[in-house]
């Protein structure tokens, strides 16, 4: 059992640049949701998924996109990278939505914008 | 808006010192309350789920308790290996989303 698979693990991008990060869980979770995390802000959500072709907007969901075509997968898209964009990435999947179910937290992407 | 306050921000022990960490919360309704730990480098990993006030779960040296307006996670004589950064969160009423504390970074010294 795998878990939450989150890749890459580092990345580097020019202002501008997009990029997908990779989500991926083998737990047949309902629930699927990005957050990131900033010295000081704590963790925060940009988007999250109820169900495959079900998303919908966090607290922080500018610049990016998401989709849910599978269960198991829940790609994060930067359309145009910006410094402030600059963060550790977490993927985070929950057996049921309804706030019992705790989050399963895969190890994260660290991503630099320069 | 659902706040979560945690304190302190840091805290250092030495091995076998006891203490307690705090989480404050608002929220119009309480689904339940969650505590994580988190190393440096991976993502959280989930504790405790407590429901509510006077609620109290145990994991090892870690005891979690709840009441309406707070919850306290308790180390009893820590170990090195506890050192993490811990958090809490809860739920909205929705039950779609969850609000993060800032966390408490555990510093446990031999």
């Amino acid at each position: 059992n795998a878990g939450v698979t989150q890749t890459p693990k580092f990345q580097v991008l020019k202002t501008g640049q997009s990029m997908t990060l990779q989500c991926a869980q083998d737990m047949n979770h309902e629930y699927m949701s990005w957050y990131r995390q900033d010295p000081g802000m704590g963790l925060r959500l940009i988007h999250y998924s109820v169900g495959a072709g079900i998303t919908d907007q966090g607290e922080v969901p500018n610049g990016y996109n998401v989709s849910r075509s599978t269960t198991e997968d829940f790609p994060l898209r930067l359309l145009s990278a910006a410094p402030s964009q600059t963060s550790v990435y977490f993927c985070a999947s929950a057996r049921f939505t309804g706030g019992d179910s705790p989050l399963h937290f895969g190890n994260g992407t660290r991503l630099t914008v320069t | 808006e659902d706040q979560v306050t945690q304190s302190p921000e840091a805290l250092r022990l030495q091995e076998g010192e006891s203490s307690s960490l705090n989480c404050s919360y608002t929220v119009s309704g309480l689904r339940g309350l969650f505590w994580y730990r988190q190393d440096p480098g991976k993502g959280p990993e989930f504790l405790f789920t407590l429901y509510s006030a006077g609620e109290e779960k145990e994991k090892e040296r870690l005891k979690a308790t709840l009441t309406k307006k707070e919850s306290f996670l308790h180390i009893t004589a820590p170990k090195p290996e506890d050192s993490a950064t811990y958090l809490c969160a809860v739920p909205n009423n929705a039950g779609n989303m969850l609000t993060f504390g800032g966390g408490t970074r555990l510093m446990v010294k031999p």
